[in-house]
């Protein structure tokens, strides 16, 4: 079984300063992949960066980068200079490959002040 | 290209009602899910499908039932809706998962259902 821990339930960040969104996990499976999705106040999910368990490099996608650190068994969220659309919830989530099931943690809401 | 689409977007039943949720997706993917959403819960799965015609059971199945009889479609029944199913529910989809790799799901804009 997986399990996500997201143990900040909010966070609050400046503009254009960068914030670090953690996440821990819990799998006994070898293979498996880490997602980050955001949640706006409008409610859609809008899926962000993933991570591999055997990628060698952290992933990055534009000003998301996630800090992998397998043996800690943390997949931090990494937003660079922030901005008010920012603003949203912050879902964490795993699923081993031989599986079909994506778990989720709890959230994390950010709030970007001017 | 809509993407994933759910209908309706807001309901509000009686307790004993039934109702069906339909999601709809046209990226050919294979794969599709139901989650429900609750405040300090995140999202749980309650059931999802590998491919048309299969079901399966996910985290919280109790109380739901589901079909899929064509691979864009996906559907979530009620057959008596009870106050603990108010929730927001999310559909979702992806492409077949391959070995050694991994795909994201794509969200369709979520239900909310009331039962009073």
């Amino acid at each position: 079984a997986q399990k996500i821990t997201q143990t900040q339930p909010g966070m609050f960040v400046q503009e254009k300063e960068a914030v670090t969104l953690d996440c821990t996990y819990d799998t006994s499976d070898p293979s498996y992949g880490l997602f980050w999705y955001k949640q706006p106040s409008s409610g859609e999910m809008i899926f962000l960066i993933y991570q591999g368990s055997y990628d060698q490099q952290n992933a990055t996608e534009g000003r998301y980068s996630l800090n992998f650190q397998k043996a800690r068994k943390s997949a931090n969220l990494v937003i660079s200079a922030s901005q008010l659309g920012d603003s949203a919830m912050y879902f964490c989530a795993i699923k081993a490959y031989n599986t079909d099931k994506l778990i989720f943690g709890t959230g994390t809401r950010l709030q970007v002040f001017p | 290209n809509a993407g994933v689409t759910q209908t309706p977007k807001f309901r509000v039943l009686k307790t004993g009602q039934s109702m069906t949720l339909l999601c709809a997706q046209d990226m050919n993917h294979e794969y599709m899910y139901w989650y429900r959403q609750d405040p300090g819960m995140g999202l749980r799965l309650i059931h999802y499908s590998v491919g048309e015609g299969t079901t399966a059971k996910g985290e919280v199945p109790d109380g739901y039932n589901v079909s899929r009889l064509k691979k864009q479609n996906f559907l979530l029944g009620l057959e008596s809706a009870a106050p603990s199913q108010t929730s927001v529910y999310f559909c979702a989809s992806s492409y077949l998962t391959l070995s050694g790799g991994d795909y994201e799901q794509y969200f369709g804009p979520g239900t909310r259902l009331t039962v009073t």
